[in-house]
């Protein structure tokens, strides 16, 4: 079975400050597929970023970066510079390879960002 | 925007009403789902359709009835439902159920916020 476990029930942080949201994963499978989606309070889940298992590299996107680790099966996701505009909470979710029907989500972060 | 449109995005309803919600997406993608998403809770996956075919269900009751139309619409009928089904209803569309699918994206809707009164 899968799980994603975000640790981070809420964190809260002022304009500016790097935030880091933990994120760790169990799976069976040998390939599977790691997510980061954001939901602000309007409700719509926004993606972020997909990872396969594979592929260790890290990335960077902007003021977002990701750590993914195998050997800690752990897929972290860093703000850096925060801004009032990243609240929201934010989703590690886990899929194995038969896709996105078994897309499992953590219990989501609740970024608090404030000026 | 959002590529996946949901209507209403707030509906009230009875136990004794009968009432749908629509998904409408425009991207070509054949797969579509329904979450259910409770306050401070991670969305939990209802229904896939894929190639307009139900391929899952995940045991929901029977007063949950989805519909697929065609490849661009996904609704989902309501009927007796409960005050505890109260919630944020999630549609989402992706390219397939494939997780090697080259998108790799799982386009969501806004939702609709549904309370039973």
């Amino acid at each position: 079975a899968q799980k994603v476990t975000q640790a981070q029930t809420e964190i809260s942080v002022v304009e500016k400050e790097d935030v880091t949201l933990d994120c760790v994963y169990e799976t069976r499978d040998t390939t599977y597929y790691l997510f980061w989606y954001k939901q602000p309070p309007s409700g719509e889940l926004v993606f972020l970023i997909r990872r396969n298992s594979f592929d260790e590299q890290n990335e960077i996107s902007g003021r977002y970066s990701w750590n993914f680790q195998k050997s800690t099966s752990s897929f972290n996701f860093t703000i850096t510079a925060s801004q009032v505009v990243d609240s929201a909470v934010y989703f590690c979710a886990l899929s194995d390879s038969s896709g996105y029907s078994t897309l499992t989500f953590g219990k989501g972060t609740m970024l608090l960002v404030s000026p | 925007d959002t590529e996946v449109t949901q209507t209403p995005k707030h509906l009230v309803m009875g136990m004794t009403n009968k009432k749908s919600l629509k998904c409408e997406q425009h991207m070509g993608h054949r797969a579509m789902y329904w979450y259910k998403q409770k306050a401070k809770k991670p969305p939990e996956l209802m229904f896939v359709y894929s190639y307009e075919k139900l391929s899952i269900n995940e045991s929901v009751p029977s007063r949950f009835s989805p519909e697929c139309p065609n490849s661009s619409l996904l609704n989902l009928h309501l009927h007796a439902l409960q005050p505890e089904d109260s919630a944020l209803y999630l549609c989402a569309s992706s390219q397939d159920t494939s997780g090697a699918s080259n998108t790799g994206e799982l386009f969501f809707g806004e939702g609709s916020r549904l309370t039973v009164l």
